[in-house]
C-alpha cells in the first residue's frame, strides 16, 4: 500500500523568502503525486499534480514541484512566498488502480512572518 | 463549475444521536469521496462512489456509518449513535473519469463536534 511522509510538521518562513516543503512517498509502481492547500475550516485546494513526463511541474499561485524518483520524493517550492500563503499543506499519492483513494500526508503548517 | 457543496457546514449533537451531511459533486463528475480529517491530520478515506455503486469502504467505517449515492449525484453520510471519537471534518470530494490521475475537488466539509 502506498504511503506518504511530510517530515516538517510546521514551517515559519518571513515574506519574500523562499519554501521548499518536503515529502516523500512509498510506492512500488509510479504514483500520482498531488499538493493540496487547506486554508483554516476550508476544504482542500489542488495546487498541482504529476502524472508522468516533465518532473518539474507548475501549479497554480507560484508554486512548482519536482518529482524525484530516486529519492522518492516530490517537494513544493515557491521563490518567494506571500503573506497569503499561510496555510496546511497535504502531500497526496493516487494510483492508478481505479479503485483507490488517494493516500494523505499529515500536513505541514506554513506560517509567514513579515 | 459551482464547485462540491457539502450541507451542514458545521453540526453539533450530544452522543448517541444521528447525524446525516450531504454533498453536492461538481455536476458531470462521476466518482464520490467522503474523507475524514481531525486536527492535525490529513484525510482519511471512508469511502467511494462510481456513479451510484458504492465500490471501497475503509475498515474506519464501522457498522454505524452509512453512505449513499442513489441516483449517482449528491451522497449522504449518515452516523448512528454518535461517539465523541467522530467528532471531526467530513470532506466530500468528487471526481471524473476511471483513473487515479484524475484530480478530486473538495467541499468546504462538515464539521461535527459530540457533546
Amino acid at each position: 500500500a502506498q504511503s506518504v511522509t511530510q517530515p516538517d510538521i510546521h514551517i515559519t518562513v518571513s515574506e519574500g523568502a523562499s519554501l521548499e516543503l518536503r515529502c516523500n512517498y512509498s510506492y512500488g509502481a509510479t504514483p500520482y503525486l498531488f499538493w493540496y492547500v487547506q486554508s483554516p475550516g476550508q476544504g482542500l485546494q489542488l495546487l498541482l499534480k504529476y502524472f508522468s513526463g516533465d518532473t518539474l511541474v507548475q501549479g497554480i499561485k507560484g508554486f512548482e514541484a519536482e518529482f524525484k524518483r530516486s529519492q522518492s520524493s516530490f517537494n513544493l517550492r515557491k521563490p518567494s512566498v506571500h503573506w497569503s500563503d499561510a496555510a496546511e499543506y497535504f502531500c497526496a499519492v493516487g494510483v492508478y488502480s481505479g479503485n483507490t483513494p488517494l493516500v494523505f500526508g499529515k500536513g505541514t503548517r506554513l506560517s509567514v512572518i513579515a | 463549475d459551482t464547485g462540491v457543496s457539502q450541507d451542514p457546514r458545521h453540526k453539533i449533537t450530544k452522543r448517541g444521536q444521528n447525524v446525516t451531511f450531504r454533498c453536492d459533486p461538481i455536476s458531470e463528475h462521476n466518482r464520490l469521496y467522503w474523507y475524514r480529517q481531525t486536527l492535525g491530520q490529513g484525510p482519511e478515506f471512508l469511502t467511494y462512489f462510481q456513479n451510484e455503486a458504492q465500490l471501497e469502504k475503509s475498515r474506519l467505517l464501522s457498522d454505524r456509518f452509512s453512505a449513499e449515492r442513489p441516483k449517482g449525484s449528491f451522497s449522504t453520510l449518515e452516523i448512528q449513535r454518535t461517539e465523541q471519537g467522530d467528532s471531526a471534518m467530513y470532506l466530500c470530494a468528487s471526481s471524473y473519469g476511471q483513473g487515479g490521475n484524475q484530480p478530486q475537488h473538495f467541499g468546504d466539509g462538515t464539521r461535527l463536534s459530540i457533546l
